[in-house]
């Protein structure tokens, strides 16, 4: 399909463990946003790119947190010594448009990160 | 502290009931309103949204939303929930030209 794909699916991790998650958007979008999502509660903003362009990096939780969209196509979100509060889903979305308010706003399915 | 409050954590129905989901914000100025559903193991889609105009607004499958600005809420409706709207349904609002601020979420259960 044409979504936006996100892996992997699942990722489990020991606590202090680097790991990377990746989003491919949908080919020709230009905005990428990263949310998390903790159990039982709703996405949490984290970053926002305009092509390779990081615009909004506001949401990050810390310095652990990093995020790159290099080519202005696949983004990768980066969690360095993870911690055990690190667990969350997280959404990766695109848009064709630029800005943060968009009603064309295409979800990926999200990775399911545990951090042991 | 600027939030997005969805009253309700778990609603059950039987099919054919009247649906009502609360979703009150707490931001100023100028907002645009979205309600987003997460049907079982699907990504979130897009159910309807606000930017302005008619407060009574009309997604896909037969629901729709009312902004009430006085009241700051934007609160989702059905007359007749089917089984198929078993899902979970996000509230979110983004104010003044920020990013997107989603509330907890509310599960609906339609048994039927």
């Amino acid at each position: 399909g044409a979504g936006v794909s996100q892996s992997p699916r699942y990722k489990v991790a020991k606590r202090g463990q680097d790991v990377a998650l990746r989003c491919d958007p949908i080919s020709g979008h230009v905005s990428l946003f990263w949310y998390q999502q903790a159990l039982g509660q709703g996405p949490e903003f984290l970053t926002y790119f305009q092509n390779e362009a990081q615009l909004d990096k506001s949401g990050l939780p810390s310095d652990r947190f990093f995020a790159e969209r290099p080519e202005g196509s696949v983004s990768t979100l980066k969690i360095q010594r993870t911690q055990q509060e690190d667990s969350a889903v997280y959404l990766c979305a695109s848009s064709p448009a630029t800005g943060t308010i968009s009603t064309r706003m295409h979800f990926g399915d999200g990775t399911r990160l545990s951090i042991l | 502290a600027q939030s997005v409050s969805q009253h309700n954590h778990h609603v059950i129905l039987s099919e054919a009931a009247s649906l009502e989901l609360g979703c009150n914000y707490s931001y100023g100025g100028t907002v645009n309103l979205f309600w987003y559903v997460q049907y079982p193991g699907q990504h979130l889609q897009l159910l309807l949204k606000y930017f302005s105009g008619d407060p009574l607004v009309k997604g896909i499958k037969g629901f729709e939303a009312e902004f009430i600005k006085s009241k700051f809420s934007f609160n989702l409706r059905k007359p007749s929930v089917q089984w198929s709207d078993t899902a979970e349904y996000f509230c979110a609002v983004n104010a003044n030209n920020n990013d997107m601020r989603f509330g907890a979420g509310t599960r609906l259960t339609v048994k039927p």
